[in-house]
């Protein structure tokens, strides 16, 4: 059973830093599918990321995503007030257990 | 413009059963695999169940193996998730989330989620 480690749990930064999110799977993953989730409070989730780096539609280019074997990380490059939020990685119907990004 | 909305979430007993319903609207609905992913209250997402395009194939998570049962309607765009012997542990916002051609795929829209409460 594939499961999907993030760290960490919380971050706490200030707007115009860069965020660095990790995901780490249990075993050799695809990584074409591999995806990102945004989620703000009250909202449902929003797709960020699929194939490991390739952002969706209407997703600012700060947001990048990279790979290295079984770890995966996503970058937000500098951080926007509306970037505060909860990040999923997923992968093959698991999800990781989430990311706070929160304001420092 | 992909809509979803989730329809049939109620309080329930443990125990009893509840059949939640998603209207698919803005895309081609028999193209795409659909899926059921649940997020409790504070808690983190969990994917529930998926269903292939032609609904010949069909996925569920451990925890609700043999209880919940997933069907589409391609002829009406619609999507359902039939749950039996509820528990507290199924309460839930339940959310409708389409994917793309395999079960597998990542997920690219989501619903607003409708909400599953079991209590006695």
């Amino acid at each position: 059973e594939l499961v999907l480690t993030q760290s960490p749990g919380t971050l706490s930064l200030s707007p115009g830093e860069r965020a660095t999110l990790s995901c780490r799977a249990s075993q050799s993953v695809f990584s074409s599918y591999l995806a990102w989730y945004q989620q703000k409070p009250g909202q449902a989730p929003r797709l960020l990321l699929y194939g490991a780096s390739n952002r969706a539609t209407g997703v600012p280019d700060r947001f990048s995503g990279s790979e290295s074997g079984t770890d995966f990380t996503l970058t937000i490059s500098r951080l926007e007030p509306e970037d505060f939020a909860v990040y999923y990685c997923q992968q093959s119907l698991a999800f990781g257990q989430g990311t706070k990004v929160e304001i420092k | 413009e992909v809509q979803l909305v989730e329809s049939g979430g109620l309080l329930v007993q443990p125990g009893r059963s509840l059949r939640l319903s998603c209207a698919a609207s803005g895309f081609n609905f028999d193209d795409y695999a659909m899926h059921w992913v649940r997020q409790a209250a504070g808690k983190g997402l969990e994917w529930v169940s998926g269903i292939s395009w032609s609904g010949g194939d069909t996925a569920y998570a451990d925890s609700v193996k043999g209880r919940f049962t997933i069907s589409r309607d391609n002829a009406k765009n619609s999507l359902h998730l039939q749950m039996k012997s509820l528990t507290a542990e199924d309460t839930a916002l339940y959310y409708c989330v389409k994917g793309l051609a395999a079960i597998t795929d990542h997920f690219d829209s989501w619903g607003q989620g409708t909400l599953v409460t079991v209590s006695s």
